[in-house]
């Protein structure tokens, strides 16, 4: 089961913030939470991830609130090739073989429809 | 270039038929992973590799399998035991060792249409 909430939708005007939330609110000390996109029928792509601190890179920022029972993905300046199916994921680690392989749950994300 | 492919982009098969899906990767990661996405769905994982010669099921494995010969590839065959294999098909990998940096990537997919 997935163990994230976000909104099914939402729509930004483009040149605006997208401000993404999630809720992930039975995430452990451990866990990392990522945030991918899909743009329609193509594979997904990363964006960025966290464990508890904010970060930023060249695509976006990543707000977690200090209990870390939520997040949000921030897009700067939204333009419309970032409309796509955001989702937020909490990676649960594989520890069999002592291999960090993580089982990423994807749920149905939000639809993000960035308006010209 | 780097990166992960997936063969062909579309295919069809008959019902009844197996069908073996491609997925090379030259980013020289242990780690590969085979997940399945439905209409307005999320991805439910099939398969995973964490090295050459290992594979262990996912959440969905009945009715498919899955070879690890070599690291640089993981195919996937649909069995005709596979109830409704009409899905896009996506296959990821990653670094695969213990790190607080473990992205997945992941190929362009494979529409699989079952007449």
């Amino acid at each position: 089961d997935a163990k994230t909430t976000q909104p099914t939708s939402m729509d930004c005007a483009e040149g605006r913030a997208a401000n993404l939330p999630c809720n992930h609110s039975t995430i452990s000390g451990n866990e990392y939470v990522y945030w991918y996109r899909q743009i329609h029928s193509q594979g997904p792509q990363y964006i960025i991830h966290g464990l508890k601190n904010n970060e930023t890179n060249e695509m976006a920022s990543l707000i977690i609130t200090e209990d870390r029972k939520s997040s949000t993905l921030i897009l700067p300046h939204a333009t419309l090739r970032d409309t796509a199916v955001y989702y937020c994921i909490v990676r649960e680690t594989m520890s069999t073989l002592n291999f960090g392989n993580e089982k990423l749950t994807f749920g149905t994300g939000t639809r993000l429809t960035i308006i010209p | 270039d780097g990166g992960i492919t997936q063969s062909p982009k579309y295919l069809f098969r008959k019902e009844g038929q197996n069908v073996t899906l491609s997925c090379e990767q030259n980013l020289n990661h242990d780690a590969m992973y085979w997940y399945r996405q439905d209409p307005g769905q999320g991805l439910r994982l099939i398969y995973y590799s964490q090295i050459v010669n290992d594979f262990q099921k996912g959440d969905i494995a009945e009715g498919y399998s899955v070879s690890r010969e070599k690291k640089e590839s993981f195919p996937l065959t649909v069995t005709s035991a596979q109830k409704n294999p009409t899905a896009f098909y996506l296959c990821a990998s990653s670094i695969g060792r213990l790190s607080s940096y473990n992205e997945q990537f992941f190929g362009p997919g494979t529409r699989l249409t079952v007449l």
